[in-house]
């Protein structure tokens, strides 16, 4: 079953404001993903982070994969209403890497208010 | 351009049916996955394929089933079993499907309602 913990649920944020989101897992993590979901539609790869301790930049968008391997954030720079959507984390346990099988958090609702 | 199509975009099942979501890739990628999304909730994995003519159950496969006949298309059947099959369902495939970092490309999904 589901192992990730995503938070927060949901943000309701003005444009311009920053925006900061985190995974974490009782679990040690070899691959942290993280995917933007716009409504009716398949979730799109933002990021994707391979190293502990890795810092990895997209844009507005930044990510790192925590040093203990068992976390993840995402942060948003000044924001905008294109950023509304869904976001989700997703890891590849340690140990999984012969299965191929991604773990997702519950994801976290973004909207901005112009 | 490659990518991942699925098809229908909406279907409406009355209780009983069996139905068959489609999803086709031409990206030439090995592992192919079928996720179901409800409101609130993060992906839950039903089948996945590593390679043609083979698959595994997820953590959901009751009252679903697959088949991987051919690489590029790995359908998903919802049949009558499945106590609520109402939801947002996600195909996705992956370059690597055993060994290594693996990243998910996904469909743009199907919504199958239960009337």
């Amino acid at each position: 079953g589901q192992q990730l913990n995503q938070s927060p649920q949901s943000m309701f944020i003005q444009e311009g404001e920053d925006v900061s989101m985190n995974c974490t897992s009782s679990s040690i993590f070899n691959t942290w993903l993280w995917y933007k979901q716009d409504p009716g539609e398949g979730p799109v790869l933002l990021i994707a982070l391979y190293k502990a301790g890795e810092l990895t930049s997209n844009g507005r968008l930044t990510a790192q994969f925590g040093i203990t391997r068992k976390d993840s954030f995402l942060n948003i720079s000044a924001s905008i209403p294109s950023d509304v959507g869904i976001y989700f984390c997703a890891g590849q346990r340690a140990g999984s890497s012969n299965t191929g099988k991604l773990i997702f958090g519950q994801g976290t609702t973004l909207q901005v208010k112009p | 351009d490659g990518g991942i199509t699925q098809s229908p975009k909406y279907l409406f099942r009355k209780e009983g049916q069996n139905v068959t979501l489609s999803c086709e890739q031409n990206l030439n990628h090995d592992a192919m996955y079928w996720y179901r999304q409800d409101p609130g909730q993060g992906l839950r994995l039903i089948y996945y394929s590593q390679i043609v003519n083979d698959f595994q159950k997820g953590d959901i496969a009751e009252g679903y089933s697959v088949s991987r006949e051919k690489k590029e298309s790995f359908p998903l059947t919802v049949t009558s079993a499945q106590k609520n099959p109402t939801a947002f369902y996600l195909c996705a495939s992956s370059i690597k499907g055993g060994t290594g970092a693996n990243v998910l490309t996904f469909g743009a999904g199907s919504r199958l309602t239960v009337l």
